[in-house]
């Protein structure tokens, strides 16, 4: 089935810090979306992606849908202590059958 | 507060058992999405519903099965209950049937013993 790939597993970064974090399918989609998951609770819907090539921002979170379609990238600048969580991407064709990748783990140290 | 509720939110049974998660969309949410995450791993889609109508299916087991109502709540049934379902189960909830933007509740955690 479809997989995705997220790198890296795990970062630990000093606090003002930009970050940057990818997410690689064997398999294309028409729709890319970063979600950020605090402990316990239900992921949040960061960035959402839709044509090939286009580069989003919300605050200080930017994301890139790769040209090839099989790819996303997300980047947090100057990162503060709430940054702190788990970062997942999702990829879906049409809204149907999303795949989330197994996601990247951020702390950030003061 | 995304909107989207779940009760339990916490459930203790035991293997063999049968358990019913509930999930309530974000009002006027067609959409509603079942997913699992295990303890450290990412989510698993198990199944869709759009309307009432299954629109999706994911890894979902035989044992599990859901259904949407016509106030567009949704239960998952999970029976039969082994160790290894033990986990978060999410619901997520979009405007209409092509809505990309998930909205997650909180989850239900389910520990089988």
């Amino acid at each position: 089935g479809q997989q995705l790939n997220q790198s890296p597993q795990s970062m630990f970064i000093q606090e003002g810090e930009d970050v940057s974090m990818n997410c690689t399918s064997s398999s294309i989609f028409n729709t890319w979306l970063w979600y950020k998951q605090d402990p316990g609770e239900g992921p949040v819907l960061l960035i959402a992606l839709y044509k090939a090539g286009e580069l989003t921002s919300n605050g200080r979170l930017t994301a890139q849908f790769g040209i090839t379609r099989k790819d996303s990238f997300l980047n947090i600048s100057a990162s503060i202590p709430s940054d702190v969580g788990i970062y997942f991407c999702a990829g879906t064709n049409y809204g149907q059958n999303f795949v989330f990748g197994p996601g990247t783990r951020l702390s950030v140290l003061p | 507060d995304s909107g989207v509720t779940q009760t339990p939110k916490h459930l203790i049974t035991a293997t063999g058992q049968r358990v019913t998660l509930r999930c309530s969309p974000r009002s006027g949410d067609l959409s509603v999405y079942w997913y699992q995450q295990s303890l450290d791993q990412g989510l698993q889609f198990l199944i869709q519903y759009y309307n009432g109508e299954e629109r999706a299916k994911g890894n979902i087991l035989e044992r599990f099965s859901a259904q949407q109502f016509p106030d567009l709540h949704s239960e998952l049934n999970l029976s039969s209950l082994e160790l290894g379902d033990s986990a978060l189960y999410f619901c997520a909830s979009s405007g209409d049937g092509g809505g990309v933007e998930q909205f997650f509740g909180p989850g239900t955690r389910l520990t089988v013993l």
